[in-house]
């Protein structure tokens, strides 16, 4: 049982499609964020929030948006995306953001087609 | 560009063998250091982290660092079948915001 919980666990989407992914953390943390997993590559950081404020924007692309109305929920909206954004999308939370450890939830696999 | 370094394996060792992982990272500012594990289809699970030069122990693991050499590493002693997975070394920076990971070293533990 992890204390950071996504939804959906798998999205198949068109690429005219718009969905949201949604996170939530029971951990009492104060900043989360969203990362990308594909395949042969690191864990790329996409957004961090730290205490509802985001704090960096990876040069995410635009069809990317996301939401935090408060310290224990992220969404990740998305809209108009490319085959190429088929993905592992990890939420991860932590106590403060910057040099304390983070916790991943289950992840949502996203095909775009 | 800061980075984060790993061998991507396969890393193979008999079971009962230790199990040496290494990660270099290229900012002499970073301070804190994460080792995770990853199964196949799963998300990171932390094992351990690590803030100071040396070692640091917890069961059958142990994190080792050296700032002067930019390395961490994690050894895995008496290593079991179920061992055997994906492991991410993320750092941060003095002034970041969030981890930055390796691309992770596969481990095969073989009985």
């Amino acid at each position: 049982e992890t204390g950071v919980t996504q939804t959906p666990r798998h999205l198949v989407m068109g690429m005219t499609n718009k969905k949201s992914l949604k996170c939530e953390q029971h951990l009492g943390h104060n900043a989360m964020y969203w990362y990308k997993q594909s395949a042969k590559k690191p864990l790329e950081l996409m957004f961090v929030y730290n205490f509802k404020e985001q704090t960096e924007n990876n040069s995410v692309p635009s069809r990317f948006s996301p939401e935090c109305p408060n310290s224990s929920h992220l969404f990740l909206h998305l809209h108009t995306l490319q085959p190429e954004d088929s993905a592992l999308y990890l939420c991860a939370s932590s106590q403060s953001a910057g040099n304390t450890e983070a916790f991943f939830g289950q992840g949502t696999r996203l095909t775009v087609v | 560009q800061k980075e984060v370094e790993q061998n991507s394996g396969p890393l193979s060792v008999p079971e009962g063998a230790i199990a040496s992982l290494n990660c270099t990272y290229s900012d002499r500012g970073s301070q804190s250091f994460f080792w995770y594990r990853q199964y196949s289809g799963k998300s990171p699970e932390l094992i351990m982290f690590i803030y100071s030069n040396g070692d640091k122990e917890d069961g059958r693991f142990t994190a080792q660092l050296n700032k002067a050499s930019q390395y961490v590493s994690l050894l895995i002693r008496d290593s079991q079948p179920s061992d055997s997975a994906t492991y991410l070394c993320a750092v941060t920076l003095n002034s970041g915001y969030a981890l930055n990971f390796g691309k992770g070293t596969s481990l095969l533990v073989t009985p």
